[in-house]
């Protein structure tokens, strides 16, 4: 069965630094990834989506890659700060609109 | 535009009760799916409608069930609660099409069991 994995449940950084969130999934051939935030008692919001042809996406101080040959997606966030803590999600697409989800990872940005 | 709407925010039931959860989507999105969050599953999908039609449903049993308006709001009810169905009820809309980019979440229910 398709599984997706968050490589860490808890990811603490200093501000001003670079954090890297990981997404593996296996069972899989997604045409697309997303990434999602999510604060406390909230919904997911929608911030990123790379496609299986794209490598590299970006916007404003998040960066996404796509590797289809290691099923992997790394999530970037730049010159991190405080209010950029919250949970991250990534997600696939299985056909018909039927998403799958990862645990999520908790980053905490220390000021 | 308006976001998604979902109602009501925080119940609380008993073991037994049945529950009707309701969501109202982004006008012109006529894919709505529902999702269940706990702490140690994460976000667990449960069914997405189309068109007034169930087209997906995930692992859930059949207490859990819904259906759409033609007016894309939907529903979902779940019959003889337990316990373990104490979760953050999320929904989501979306254009419904394959590939046709992010899914818009309401702030969810949040179910509590006792």
């Amino acid at each position: 069965s398709q599984k997706i994995e968050q490589n860490s449940e808890a990811l603490n950084i200093q501000e001003g630094k670079t954090a890297t969130l990981t997404c593996n999934y296996t069972n899989y051939s997604p045409a697309y990834l997303q990434w999602y935030r999510q604060d406390p008692g909230r919904g997911p919001v929608f911030l990123l989506l790379i496609r299986e042809n794209e490598k590299e996406k970006r916007k404003e101080r998040l960066k996404v890659t796509f590797d289809t040959t290691l099923k992997q997606s790394l999530f970037h966030i730049t010159a991190s700060q405080p209010a950029d803590s919250a949970t991250y999600l990534c997600a696939l697409e299985n056909t018909g609109n039927q998403f799958y989800f990862g645990t999520g990872t908790s980053l905490t940005v220390i000021p | 535009k308006a976001g998604v709407t979902q109602t009501p925010r925080y119940l609380i039931k008993t073991r037994g009760q049945q529950v009707t959860l309701s969501c109202s989507p982004i006008s012109g999105h006529r894919s709505v799916s529902w999702y269940q969050q706990t702490p140690g599953q994460g976000l667990q999908f449960l069914f997405e409608y189309f068109s007034e039609t169930q087209r997906n449903k995930g692992n859930f049993p059949g207490r859990f069930s819904g259906r759409q308006f033609s007016n894309s709001r939907s529903e979902m009810n779940v019959s003889t609660l337990e316990l373990g169905d104490s979760a953050l009820y999320l929904c989501a809309s979306g254009l419904g099409g394959f590939d046709t980019g992010e899914l818009f979440f309401g702030e969810g229910s949040r179910l509590t069991v006792l």
